[in-house]
This record gives structure tokens, sequence and C-alpha cells, in this order.
């Protein structure tokens, strides 16, 4: 069965300093991976996906299928990266259309 | 070019009542999918609709359904609603082609509901 398994609730860093959000994953296929993001009031928005293997906002995030986790990173922290941060899965092939989340990480960052 | 738009903001229901939740895709988007979100749970799949077929559907009781039109709005309807549905429910739009793509989802803003 797919799941994504987001290990911190809760992630704690000062502006400046590198941040990595972790996201691990069990499926036995060849998945997608998504990262998403919720600032305070807003709605949920993508924020990276594997394939196509950009940089948004700073943030970089490498799949590495050996150890199925697609870790979200920052070298440098801003203030404004602040929100909840969920880390996406989508199944190729028949289960086209559904993505399964993690239970989301909130990040603070402090000034 | 609009985002999805989902109506309305806010319901407060009464246990038992049912509600319908509406969903506009963004323009050209085919595949709507809803979400339901709370504390508790997280963000958990409820179905997806695809060309006015619904392609997949999440572990929730049916009490929970849902259509898509032709103009690919969707909305999904609560039966004998509990104090349990209370959450925030998220609509989502994507090209979804069938080449195996997967160009993402935009959600919406959402519908909060409550139930009293």
């Amino acid at each position: 069965a797919q799941r994504v398994t987001q290990p911190e609730k809760l992630l704690s860093v000062f502006k400046g300093a590198p941040v990595e959000l972790k996201c691990n994953y069990s499926y036995s296929g060849s998945p997608e991976l998504f990262w998403y993001v919720q600032y305070s009031r807003q709605r949920l928005q993508l924020l990276l996906r594997h394939i196509s293997r950009e940089s948004i906002k700073g943030f970089t995030a490498d799949l590495n299928k050996g150890e199925t986790s697609f870790h979200l990173k920052k070298p440098f922290a801003q203030e404004e990266d602040s929100a909840m941060y969920y880390c996406a899965l989508n199944p190729r092939g028949s289960t086209l259309g559904r993505l399964y989340f993690g239970r989301g990480t909130q990040l603070t960052v402090w000034p | 070019k609009a985002g999805v738009t989902q109506t309305p903001r806010y319901l407060i229901k009464t246990r038992g009542q049912q509600v319908t939740l509406s969903c506009s895709p963004i323009s050209g988007h085919r595949s709507v999918s809803w979400y339901q979100q709370t504390p508790g749970q997280g963000l958990q799949f409820l179905f997806e609709y695809f060309s006015e077929t619904q392609r997949n559907k999440g572990n929730f009781p049916g009490r929970f359904s849902g259509r898509q039109f032709s103009n690919s709005r969707s909305e999904m309807n609560v039966s004998t609603l509990e104090l349990g549905d209370s959450a925030l429910y998220l609509c989502a739009s994507s090209l979804a082609v069938f080449d195996g793509t997967d160009y993402g989802y935009t959600f919406g803003s959402g519908t909060r509901l409550t139930v009293v």
C-alpha cells in the first residue's frame, strides 16, 4: 500500500540556518512525488515536483529511490518560509488522479 | 487565469442534514479531486472525477458522494451529517492527461463545514 511519512510534526530553525524537511514513502512502483506548502490562511499550493527537478524559493528536493525518500532542503531559511509543508505521492497508472499526503510538517523560522 | 473556485467558503449545518459543496476547476482541467482536511486525520482523499466519471474513491462511507458535469464543474454531497464530518473540504483540479504524466494539482481555498 502507498504511504507517505513525514516524521517531524514540528520543525523550528533560526533565520539563515539550513533546513531539511523529511519525507519517506512506500510504494512498489515508480511514484511521482510533490511538495505542497500551505501558508497561514492561504490555500494549499504546489511547491515542487520531483519530475521537473527545479528549485522554487530556494528549496530543492531529490528523489532517492534507494532510501525511498524525497527530503525538502533549503540552505538558508527565511522567516517567510514559515508554513505547513506536505509531501505527497501520486502512483502512476491506474490510480492516476489520487494524491497520498503525509501528515505535514509545521516549519517555523525564527528571526 | 482564474484558479479553482469553491463555494460556499463556510457552512454551518446541524446533524442529520445534508450538504452540497461546489467546485469550479481551472478552465481546461478535466480532473477534479476532493479531499477532506482535519487536524486529526490530515488530508484524506475522497474521490476523483474525470470526464464526468468517478475514477477513484477513497475510504469514506456512502454518505459521501459526488458528481462532475460536462463543463468539468464538480459537486460533492454529504448526507445525514455527523459531527465528525466537520472539516475543511478541498477541491483540486488537474489536466490529468492519459500519458501517465502528472502535471500537478491546483487546490481551491476550500469549504469549511461545521456540523453542530
